[in-house]
């Protein structure tokens, strides 16, 4: 079956610019979570979803950083005038059920963002 | 078969030999444990996953040992494999949350 995809793979931008990143979750998973992470290290959480309602955002870095979830299915991640530090993957993961269940979460392939 | 008592952040390994990649985690309200796998240019693939009701879980090839007295965790793989060759993360949440914390990483390498 289909697993969590993101788009682009890859995306080069100026300081300055702003980005979007879309995450497509597993099928009528739940939950979705944002993380981000930094070369050579472990992801960090950014933010989570229960369906269309952001319950947690207490990982984004600054107010440059939004997510929406509008329909409880894809998500958008958008960073507003992009910084070199914003340099990162930024990986998506879905879980079928509700966070307080603690069930899996599943990963799709990350969107590596350069800022120049 | 390799294996450490403490993390390294780098394994070299013989294919075929058993090896044991180490974790230790700070927050002793952390109640569920993921291994992850990833690949260079993927995201982190679940290995397998053990509550801190278990002290042991197996899967295939890959076993999962949790110490809750010192909080440590450990990945055994069985008859390392060429494809085993990733970056192996831990990760905790405690009772109350449900963010994924990850540790540094291991990066294994396995020897032809």
């Amino acid at each position: 079956g289909a697993g969590v995809s993101q788009s682009p793979r890859y995306k080069v931008a100026k300081r300055g610019q702003d980005v979007a990143l879309r995450c497509d979750p597993i099928s009528g998973h739940v939950s979705l979570f944002w993380y981000q992470q930094a070369l050579g290290q472990g992801p960090e959480f950014l933010t989570y979803f229960q369906n269309e309602a952001q319950l947690d955002k207490s990982g984004l870095p600054s107010d440059r950083f939004f997510a929406e979830r509008p329909e409880g299915s894809v998500s958008t991640l958008k960073i507003q005038r992009t910084q070199q530090e914003d340099s990162a993957v930024y990986l998506c993961a879905s879980s079928p059920t509700s966070a307080g269940r603690k069930d899996t979460q599943y990963f799709g392939p990350g969107t590596r963002l350069t800022v120049l | 078969g390799e294996s450490v008592g403490l993390h390294l952040p780098t394994l070299s390994v013989q294919e075929g030999d058993n090896s044991i990649i180490n974790c230790a985690y700070s927050n002793s309200a952390s109640d569920y444990f993921i291994w992850y796998k990833q690949e260079s240019g993927k995201g982190p693939q679940f290995i397998i996953d053990i509550r801190s009701n278990m002290d042991k879980r197996q899967g295939q090839r890959v076993t999962v040992l949790l110490n809750k007295t010192v909080k440590h965790l450990s990945l055994q793989i069985a008859a390392t494999q060429p494809g085993d060759s990733a970056v192996y993360f831990c990760a905790e949440t405690p009772g109350y949350d449900y963010k994924l914390s990850f540790g540094a990483g291991t990066t294994v390498t396995v020897r032809a």
